[in-house]
């Protein structure tokens, strides 16, 4: 069956260390997203693909970047950690034609914890 | 002012009733409304979504959207403890000639309202 997955699930990090989290899906969807989800704000648009080599930014992209090389695959970099980037992060992906009246249902990974200290 | 406004809760609910939840929003371009369920740490899963305005149905769970008051609405009937979730609106728009913008495209989610049904 086709699936998103996320790794690692879990990850402690330091101050001012870089953090890559990872995101596969097999579904070959051209649309990807990621997404922080925190007490108070819900889920918030980090990043976003609409294809390979395609990347945008979202709502809270201050901090963060993403590559997309291949149509699998989305990693999220944190370039620098920060406490304020402790966090759950979800990664979605949907298929990308255009189609009036019918919602191209977003599919979320199980999500990464991520702990700066 | 957030774009989607929903009341966190948390809420809770003896078995069998009927619970309502809502978000309104301001961004008269939304076009796609969708309900979402979220387990405990799980990643969040559609639980349906409406195109403009109406109602839809499915089984337990009734969406409502008026587009007049910029207002949504979820209703579940005969609640059971495994209804136990974190409900998120989302919100879409579908924007033609944009070239890769379709309703698959950014979300705009609620803050999400925590329920708790009681056995």
């Amino acid at each position: 069956d086709a699936e998103i997955t996320q790794s690692p699930r879990h990850k402690i990090t330091e101050t001012g260390r870089q953090v890559t989290l990872a995101c596969h899906q097999t579904w070959n969807h051209n649309n990807m997203f990621w997404y922080r989800q925190d007490l108070g704000h819900g889920l918030r648009l980090i990043h976003y693909s609409y294809g390979v080599q395609d990347t945008n930014k979202g709502e809270v992209s201050d901090g963060y970047s993403v590559s997309r090389s291949n149509t699998e695959d989305l990693p999220l970099t944190l370039e620098s950690a920060a406490s304020s980037q402790t966090s759950v992060y979800f990664c979605a992906s949907s298929e990308s034609t255009a189609s009036g009246g019918t919602y191209n249902e977003q599919f979320f990974g199980p999500g990464t914890r991520l702990t700066v200290l | 002012q957030k774009e989607v406004e929903q009341d966190p809760g948390p809420l809770s609910v003896p078995e069998g009733a009927i619970v309502s939840l809502n978000c309104t929003y301001s961004n008269s371009a939304f076009q796609y409304f969708m309900w979402y369920r979220q387990y405990s740490r799980k990643g969040p899963e559609l639980l349906m979504y409406t195109y403009s305005s109406g109602n839809k149905e499915d089984g337990r769970f009734t969406a409502q959207v008026d587009k007049s008051s910029k207002y949504i609405s979820l209703f579940i009937r005969d609640s059971q403890p495994s209804d136990s979730a974190t409900y998120l609106c989302a919100m879409s728009a579908f924007l033609l000639g944009s070239g890769r913008e379709t309703s698959g495209s950014r979300l705009t989610f609620g803050e999400g309202t925590q329920l708790t049904v009681n056995p």
